[in-house]
């Protein structure tokens, strides 16, 4: 069973700090994962698609990373904002079947002013 | 505007009582699926679909139910509401062919049974 694990589970930075949110995995047969960004009281906003065949993707200020051997994928934020706070979750789909997610728990990111 | 939508955003049911979150897409998505999002226990799949007709369960699948009559409707019953329901309901589609953009959720229904 696929377990995805985020580490830290709060952040608090100031505004212009560079940072990197871990997400963890425990099977490496993955056919892509998905990181996704969560105001409070709201849905979810897909930021990055990394599929298995691809290292990172970038959009903007943010790059994510994907180490499949290794069961890891990284998200940066370049310059940190405040409106860049939120809870920011990862996600797996399972090889051959892109059909379903497993999250992790996410990480809350406070950046002040 | 393309996208998932969920209907109704809040709701408060009595024990025992059911009811129908709804969940349509204009995307032509091929997959579906419905998450519980609860405190400390992030995002879990109760039910998904990969086309009409065809319907599987995930990690929660107790108490709920699901149908796939269309591709762009996918409606998730609480048969008999427990307090233990009470969540927040989120329904996703994507398609499977990648390179595009994955999965999208709707903006979720707020359940409360008391």
């Amino acid at each position: 069973k696929q377990e995805v694990t985020q580490i830290p589970a709060a952040l608090s930075v100031p505004e212009g700090e560079n940072l990197v949110l871990n997400c963890s995995f425990t099977d490496s047969a993955i056919y892509n994962l998905q990181w996704f960004r969560q105001d409070p009281g709201k849905g979810l906003t897909s930021l990055l698609l990394i599929q298995s065949s691809q290292r990172e993707q970038t959009s903007g200020r943010l790059n994510a990373s994907l180490d499949k051997s290794s069961g890891r994928s990284t998200l940066y934020i370049a310059a940190s904002q405040p409106g860049d706070s939120a809870t920011y979750l990862c996600a797996a789909s399972p090889l051959y079947s892109g059909s379903r997610l497993t999250f992790g728990e996410g990480t809350q990111l406070t950046v002040n002013p | 505007n393309a996208g998932v939508t969920q209907t109704p955003k809040f709701q408060v049911l009595k024990t025992g009582q059911s009811m129908t979150l709804q969940c349509a897409q204009d995307m032509n998505h091929e997959y579906m699926s419905w998450y519980r999002q609860d405190p400390g226990m992030g995002l879990r799949l109760i039910h998904y679909s990969v086309g009409a007709g065809i319907t599987d369960q995930g990690e929660v699948p107790n108490g709920y139910n699901v149908s796939r009559s269309t591709t762009e409707d996918f409606p998730l019953r609480l048969l008999s509401a427990a307090p233990s329901q009470t969540s927040v309901y989120f329904c996703a589609s994507s398609s499977p062919v990648w390179g595009l953009d994955g999965y999208t959720f709707g903006s979720g229904t707020r359940l409360t049974v008391v």
